[in-house]
């Protein structure tokens, strides 16, 4: 079955880089999806990954996938207070037609001033 | 903002009542998905449809129901309700085939006294 692991809590300093991490145990994955949350609001697409990549970059956010050991990661550089929210890993198993996401617990980033 | 509109945005109903959350997609996709998101089951996929047919199912009560209407907006239906049906319910919508990345609502905070 699909099982997606994230720690629960990051605390960075303000203009640190955070790693978030996670990982997951289905390896048919074709996509994996990192979503941002914030305080009483919905799920932000922040940034995916084709399961046939090794990373990607864009602006701030930088996302490993290591599909041998079926971890990802999401890398923020120079890490704002605004970056403050709960960050979901997702992986899309990609069904022929259903292509439901399967979230992880969330990782609650704490960005100190 | 994500294209995608959910309504109410607040529901505050007794134990045993019925209601109607509505999501209506970004232009132009034609798949739909429903998420609860609750503390002690974190996010969970519920029900997708596409183009107005059933796709796939989740962690969906048989109690829930939920349908898409030919201009594609669609309806979760909650009845009998229980107090652990209190939860954020999100709608997402996605292209469908071949483009299935989802984009979020603002969700539906649902409160059962």
């Amino acid at each position: 079955g699909e099982d997606v692991e994230q720690s629960l809590f990051l605390s960075v300093r303000e203009g640190d880089s955070s790693v978030i991490n996670c990982t997951y145990t289905d390896s048919s994955s074709t996509y994996l999806y990192w979503y941002k949350q914030e305080p009483g609001a919905g799920l932000q697409l922040l940034t995916y990954i084709f399961s046939n990549m090794d990373m990607k970059q864009d602006q701030r956010l930088t996302v490993l996938l290591n599909k041998k050991d079926k971890h990802l990661s999401l890398r923020i550089a120079d890490t704002q207070t605004g970056d403050s929210a709960i960050y979901f890993c997702a992986e899309s198993i990609g069904r022929t037609g259903a292509n439901n996401l399967f979230f992880g617990t969330g990782t609650r980033l704490t960005v100190i001033p | 903002d994500s294209g995608v509109t959910q309504t109410p945005k607040h529901l505050i109903t007794a134990t045993g009542q019925r209601v109607t959350l509505r999501c209506s997609p970004r232009s132009g996709d034609l798949s739909v998905y429903w998420y609860q998101q609750s503390l002690d089951q974190g996010l969970q996929f519920l029900i997708q449809y596409y183009n107005g047919e059933e796709r796939a199912k989740g962690n969906i009560l048989e109690r829930f129901s939920a349908q898409q209407f030919p201009d594609l907006h669609s309806e979760l239906n909650l009845s009998s309700l229980e107090l652990g049906d209190s939860a954020l319910y999100f709608c997402a919508s996605s292209l469908g085939p071949g483009e299935e990345t989802q984009y979020f609502g603002p969700g539906t905070r649902l409160l059962v006294l």
